[in-house]
């Protein structure tokens, strides 16, 4: 079935590091991509999405493209913040089961001033 | 303000007990969801609705149930049949179709012991 890998974590930066965190996704159809955060007890927040191949979601300083050639959607940031600390996650809609997500395991970013 | 719900926060029930979790929307969305975060671990599907009366089993549906009644609410029954409950259970709801990002609640941690 259709999957997603994220970068182990945790990461480790310090304030005005640039981030990466790779993601990379498996589906049958054209999914479209989300990276969404959670903030420690909370529930999930959308960051960013993409819809279509080669377009760019970005937010907050964030940005990941939709690279359909390499199933691809990574999430940058140029400049993070202590307030960045969070947990990641990549997430391709799932076309088999309606409009539900299909998350990977998270990527946790721990960010030091 | 528009928003999704779910009571309570934290919840403890024995062992053996049948518990139910409660999530409500007012966003007007046709499709909700049920998911599971275990520490370290990613989301993963319970159920999913995509329109009142209808409700469809997820990846991991064993030892849940659902019901669909009211646009605004999708209960989760955990039940004594699910072996491992303790966990964090995550209520979203959003709009038909796969470019639509999905609004979450704040999610219910569930204890049993």
């Amino acid at each position: 079935g259709d999957s997603v890998t994220q970068m182990e974590g945790p990461v480790t930066l310090s304030e005005e590091a640039f981030l990466t965190i790779n993601c990379t996704y498996t589906a049958t159809g054209y999914p479209s991509l989300f990276w969404y955060v959670q903030y420690p007890g909370e529930g999930l927040q959308l960051l960013l999405k993409a819809t279509k191949a080669d377009d760019k979601g970005s937010n907050k300083g964030f940005e990941a493209t939709y690279r359909k050639e390499t199933t691809s959607f990574h999430l940058e940031k140029g400049s993070v913040q202590v307030s960045d600390s969070a947990v990641y996650f990549c997430a391709p809609s799932d076309d088999q089961a309606g409009t539900a997500l299909i998350f990977g395991k998270g990527t946790t970013l721990s960010v030091s001033s | 303000d528009g928003g999704i719900t779910q009571s309570p926060k934290y919840l403890f029930r024995k062992e053996g007990q049948n518990v139910t979790l409660s999530c409500e929307q007012n966003l007007n969305h046709d499709a909700m969801y049920w998911y599971r975060q275990d520490p370290g671990q990613g989301l993963r599907l319970i159920y999913y609705s995509q329109i009142v009366n209808d409700f469809q089993k997820g990846d991991i549906a064993e030892g849940y149930s659902v019901s669909r009644e009211k646009k605004e609410s999708f209960p989760l029954t955990v039940t004594s049949a699910q072996k491992n409950p303790t966990a964090f259970y995550l209520c979203a709801s959003s709009l038909r179709g796969t470019i639509y990002e999905q609004y979450f609640g704040p999610g219910t941690r569930l204890t049993v012991t």
